[in-house]
């Protein structure tokens, strides 16, 4: 498997644009997070999605901002409009929690992330 | 709420020295403990994986250890090496199944 993927590796946008960011996770991995890190906040857990389906969705700082995740292959999160406080990268994280107690062996694989600049 | 915390935030040696990072979670209830290693401007790379049951997990030069029941894990390095110059973040996975992350330790390991 090639890993959890994400495009684009970097936006740079201006203030009031709308900003789309993907994802595709490990194949047959059922849980998705969504992170944000900056310096200041550190790693900052946005929505996660189990099966396809948004669990928690506390993080998302504003209604500016949403994810969705239409098949489980892929996802996205979308900024509309962007503002310069955004900039940050953005994490996209897979893992395989599944049934049976197989939960502790499970491992979060990260992909290489999106830094977005709003300008 | 789980919270985990990371010790020290920084941390600056000289090559060859042995190193402890450590982790503290304030929710013993848990699945497993996962240390990565994060090189500026990149994305998150598992270290090391240590399931609730286990007590240590040890990768070449890597060694960590859990204790649940005081909530603490520890990453030992050995003889550090300037390539070892990261950030070392450790996630804890909890009832809910969301990782939860410390701040990261930032290592600068000299020649």
């Amino acid at each position: 498997d090639a890993g959890v993927i994400q495009s684009p590796r970097h936006e740079v946008t201006e203030m009031g644009q709308e900003v789309t960011l993907r994802c595709k996770p490990i194949s047959g991995h059922d849980y998705l997070f969504w992170y944000r890190q900056t310096m200041m906040r550190g790693l900052e857990l946005l929505i996660y999605f189990n099966n396809n389906v948004p669990i928690d969705d506390s993080g998302m700082p504003e209604d500016r901002f949403s994810a969705k995740m239409p098949n489980a292959s892929f996802s996205t999160l979308k900024i509309q409009p962007s503002e310069p406080r955004d900039s940050a990268v953005y994490f996209c994280a897979s893992s395989l929690v599944g049934t049976g107690g197989i939960a502790g062996a499970n491992v979060l694989t990260f992909g290489a992330g999106s830094r977005l600049t709003v300008l | 709420k789980q919270e985990v915390t990371q010790i020290p935030a920084a941390l600056s040696v000289p090559e060859g020295e042995n190193l402890v990072l450590n982790c503290s979670f304030t929710d013993s209830a848990i699945y497993n403990l996962q240390w990565f290693r994060q090189d500026p401007g990149k994305g998150l790379t598992s270290l090391l994986l240590i399931q609730s049951s286990q007590r240590e997990q040890t990768s070449g030069r890597l060694n960590a250890s859990l204790d649940k029941s005081s909530g603490r894990s520890t990453l030992y390095i050995a003889a550090s090496q300037p390539g070892d110059s990261a950030t070392y973040l450790c996630a804890v996975l909890g009832g809910s199944y969301i990782p939860t992350f410390g701040r990261g330790t930032s290592l600068i390991v000299h020649p």
